[in-house]
């Protein structure tokens, strides 16, 4: 299975910052990267999709970019809503071959 | 508007088996691939099986092979999670998501509220 791995584990920032996170894949995923953000006890939400897409009704600060095995998610000014916890995942398909569906460990954004 | 509502969450017995169900309204349920992700108290998201739009495939996270079976009803516009052999590490809250299809790129664009799975004796 392919491994997502994110850095760093936990970010402390503060409002109006400019904070950059990284999702690194054990092997090449092209542009099949996708990005999460979870609040405590709710359900994760698409932000980007395709490594660099915004998912409708997402706010523009945020911004994803990267492929191969090597991705961001930058936030340009930090508001108060977005303190959360942000998970890659990687969606890459083999012709005729399913990949399981992984997820980085997150990375929890704080104040 | 996609709405995805969870349920058969509990405390179970080590062993013993559970349905998780979820509803889902508001598209072409037949159209998509469904996936259960669950998270584990504290920690991180885990894929954990995936059945194709018209059931035809279907996959599953090796921690769970030979106990979980993943279904669906098209006609029911439900999608369900027969758990069986149950374990303290299956504890978690277990959510039902679509999985959307554009030019060869697949992502999770709509997600339930979760239901509580607990593994307890």
């Amino acid at each position: 299975d392919i491994q997502m791995t994110q850095s760093p584990s936990s970010l402390s920032a503060s409002i109006g910052d400019r904070v950059t996170f990284t999702c690194r894949a054990s092997q090449s995923i092209s542009s099949n990267l996708n990005w999460y953000q979870q609040k405590p006890g709710k359900a994760p939400k698409l932000l980007i999709y395709a490594a660099s897409t915004l998912q409708s009704g997402v706010p523009s600060r945020f911004s994803g970019s990267g492929s191969g095995t090597e991705f961001t998610l930058t936030i340009s000014s930090l508001q108060p809503e977005d303190f959360a916890t942000y998970y890659c995942q990687q969606s890459y398909n083999i012709p005729r071959t399913f990949t399981p569906r992984t997820f980085g460990q997150g990375t929890k954004v704080e104040i | 508007q996609v709405h995805l509502v969870e349920s058969g969450g509990g405390v179970v017995q080590p062993g013993r088996s559970l349905r998780l169900s979820c509803a889902a309204s508001g598209f072409l349920f037949s159209s998509y691939a469904m996936h259960w992700v669950r998270q584990a108290p504290g920690k991180g998201l885990e894929w954990v099986a995936v059945i194709w739009y018209d059931g035809s495939l279907k996959y599953y996270v090796d921690s769970v092979k030979g106990r979980f079976t993943i279904s669906r009803d098209n006609s029911k516009n439900m999608l369900y999670l027969q758990m069986s052999s149950l374990r303290a590490d299956d504890t978690g809250v277990y959510y039902c998501a679509r999985e959307d299809l554009v030019g060869g790129y697949t992502w999770f664009d709509s997600w339930g509220q979760g239901t509580l799975v607990t593994v307890s004796s």
